[in-house]
């Protein structure tokens, strides 16, 4: 069964450091989006991507986050100075369609340590 | 604009007991309805779905219906597991915004 994956699982940076978090979405899919989970919270949404481009974005998503889809298969999230608040678990997920009923595949997610 | 509550962990439970999860949104209009599953360690794994006012979801033993009068989707389970532990999250989806929105999650702990 096709899935997401995202790597690393886990990584550690400093605050200051630029991170680039990655995901293989699955490949006949046509939306790709990041959320994060800050721990004990909430998922909450950060960004969708179609065509390539934004389609959406979150408050959270300022311009220290962006998002590309460098070729074909990847989809990554950069962050450019990583701030102790960052540290959460990010989540990739991809979608076939948009509209009614949308149905959205979600990676194993990469914990994101700041310290 | 949209949100979804559920209700907070968590939620013990002995095996083969009954399960009930409350969820209720906010939104307009006719968002399509989600519960995820969150098992230790993992990611988001889709649990169950429904698109439209009554219908009824259902996987693994797990229900839950549109009710578009109580705007809730509450997810019940008749028998659980010990594998059943896990974290709850209950989502809506509309396409303007093209985004889920998750309530805040329910840890349940079954324990044999």
């Amino acid at each position: 069964e096709p899935e997401v994956t995202q790597t690393p699982s886990h990584q550690v940076t400093q605050m200051g450091q630029e991170v680039i978090l990655r995901c293989v979405p699955i490949s006949n899919h046509l939306y790709f989006y990041w959320y994060r989970q800050i721990l004990g919270q909430k998922v909450e949404f950060l960004v969708s991507f179609y065509n390539n481009e934004i389609s959406e974005k979150s408050e959270i998503f300022d311009d220290q986050f962006s998002v590309e889809r460098p070729d074909g298969s990847n989809f990554t999230l950069k962050i450019r100075s990583t701030k102790l608040e960052d540290s959460a678990m990010y989540f990739c997920a991809s979608s076939a369609t948009s509209g009614n009923p949308h149905e959205q595949f979600f990676g194993p997610g990469t914990r994101l340590t700041v310290l | 604009g949209n949100s979804v509550t559920q209700m907070e962990g968590p939620v013990t439970l002995s095996e083969e007991a009954f399960l009930t999860i409350n969820c209720t949104y906010t939104a307009t209009g006719y968002p399509s309805l989600f519960w995820y599953v969150q098992y230790p360690g993992e990611g988001l794994q889709l649990l169950l779905k429904a698109t439209k006012a009554d219908d009824k979801g259902s996987n693994k033993g797990f229900e839950a219906t549109y009710r578009k009068e109580t705007t809730s989707f509450h997810l019940e389970k008749g028998s659980v597991q010990v594998s059943d532990s896990a974290v709850y999250f209950c989502a809506l989806f509309k396409a303007a915004g093209n985004k889920l929105t998750f309530g805040g999650g329910t840890r349940v702990l079954v324990k044999p």
